[in-house]
């Protein structure tokens, strides 16, 4: 069994700039949610992606945005980068049955500076 | 009031002893409930979930969950140095697609 793999690892840039994440989900999952943690917080939903369409947001402005694949596979894309940008986001897959609670498992994450 | 409160700690015990962590949440349509635990610097790892009220062992590990009180714990029995890390709480809403995480509790195990 595959688990969650993010890429890159690390990734730094400057205010202003655009900035993509990717993750594959683990094999057998179908769902794909992105966190976003600060320092010494726990994650922050950003949004998930489910059959390819966005299947709730948490309170991110639009320029945060993504995309899921037919593979299940995810991008989360940022624009106009901001100071407060600089995190570490987490990728979670999940398998998506009707009226069962769902299990998340997080990948390594991508540690973004924002310079 | 914060949707998932858990102390932040940092929580000391010696090792060999049972760790008790807490986590209450505000929303009462809370219906699955999960720990994660973090060493510095990794992503969260799943140790345990819950959706019914009562205990759930898993090792050393039991999950507790009363819903009337709102609130969840996690104990450790005999505790290692290696059990040390942030152990964080998520709650899911059923019909709600995302986690909301308390801040976490910084666990240290003294040998």
């Amino acid at each position: 069994e595959t688990g969650v793999t993010q890429s890159p690892t690390h990734l730094i840039k400057t205010r202003g700039q655009q900035v993509t994440l990717r993750c594959s989900s683990q094999s057998g999952h179908n769902t794909v949610s992105w966190y976003q943690q600060a320092l010494g917080q726990g994650p922050q939903f950003i949004f998930q992606y489910y059959r390819e369409e966005e299947n709730g947001r948490g309170n991110f402005p639009p320029r945060f945005s993504g995309l899921q694949f037919p593979n299940y596979s995810s991008e989360l894309n940022v624009n106009a980068l901001e100071l407060d940008d600089s995190a570490l986001y987490l990728c979670a897959s999940s398998l998506e049955l009707a009226g069962d609670p769902n299990e998340q498992f997080f990948g390594p994450g991508t540690r973004l500076t924002v310079l | 009031q914060k949707e998932v409160e858990q102390n932040s700690g940092p929580l000391s015990v010696p090792e060999g002893a049972i760790a008790s962590l807490n986590c209450t949440y505000s929303d009462r349509g809370s219906q699955s409930f999960f720990w994660y635990r973090q060493y510095s610097g990794k992503s969260p790892e799943l140790i345990m979930s819950i959706y019914s009220n009562g205990d759930k062992e898993d090792g050393r590990f039991t999950a507790q969950l009363n819903k009337a009180s709102q609130y969840v714990s996690l104990l450790i029995r005999d505790s290692q140095p290696s059990d040390s890390a942030t152990y964080l709480c998520a709650v899911n809403i059923f019909g709600n697609e995302k986690l909301t995480f308390g801040t976490g509790t910084r666990l240290t195990i003294i040998p």
